[in-house]
């Protein structure tokens, strides 16, 4: 099984400010790893997955980016947010037939 | 692209009611997951189902995967206050990176 840890849990940011979220995984090398984007009350986002390092695929075009520096260790950013980033934000990672979810970041821009 | 969809979007019970979550996939699944997500918390692994026609049961709650593999339910029966949540399904999406098509979700609410 994995566990996947991300922070902060909650972040409020003003518009036009820089964004680093990070998310560690243990228990699984080499996890194919997703970030996913939840609005109230909505259902999920896929925005960003890798299957190792340095390499990023991209769902959704917008002014967020992706990175993954090391193996367990996957980072999205943004150079500039805008009010419409405001979301709950999942990482997530799989492992065989499960897709085990980190507790989340809840941000908001205004 | 594969398309995976869920009704009721909502559903408001009584205390004691049964609730019935039905997912449609606009392809043929290997297989199908369900995913419990509590208020506030993030979406949780309930169980996968993998044979055509399969039944699987975890106490109150009741999994089936249909037939011809391109739909699922999910059945409460006597709904208790702890069922409420946002409740998806999932099904393996064939591009790259091992991904899953969520559904849009069912929110259960129910009333003590």
């Amino acid at each position: 099984s994995q566990t996947i840890h991300q922070w902060p849990a909650t972040l409020v940011q003003p518009v036009g400010s820089p964004l680093s979220l990070e998310c560690t995984v243990e228990g699984t090398s080499n996890p194919n790893l997703y970030w996913y984007r939840q609005a109230a009350g909505r259902g999920l986002q896929l925005l960003f997955y890798s299957v190792g390092i340095g390499q990023i695929s991209s769902e959704v075009p917008q002014n967020l980016s992706a990175s993954r520096p090391q193996d367990r260790q996957f980072i999205l950013s943004s150079k500039k947010l805008l009010l419409s980033d405001s979301g709950f934000y999942l990482c997530s990672g799989r492992d065989i037939d499960t897709q085990y979810f980190g507790p989340g970041t809840r941000l908001t821009v205004l | 692209g594969q398309q995976v969809m869920q009704i009721p979007q909502y559903q408001h019970v009584q205390e004691g009611e049964d609730f019935t979550t039905y997912c449609n996939s606009s392809t043929t699944l290997s297989n199908i997951q369900w995913y419990k997500q509590r208020p506030g918390g993030h979406p949780v692994f309930l169980i996968q189902l993998v044979k055509s026609g399969e039944v699987k049961k975890q106490k109150r709650l009741t999994f089936q995967f249909g037939e011809a593999k391109k739909n699922s339910s999910l059945h409460i029966t006597a709904t208790q206050t702890t069922d409420v949540g946002t409740y998806f399904c999932a099904g393996p999406n064939s591009g790259a990176g091992n991904m899953l098509t969520f559904g849009g979700g069912t929110r259960l609410m129910v009333k003590p």
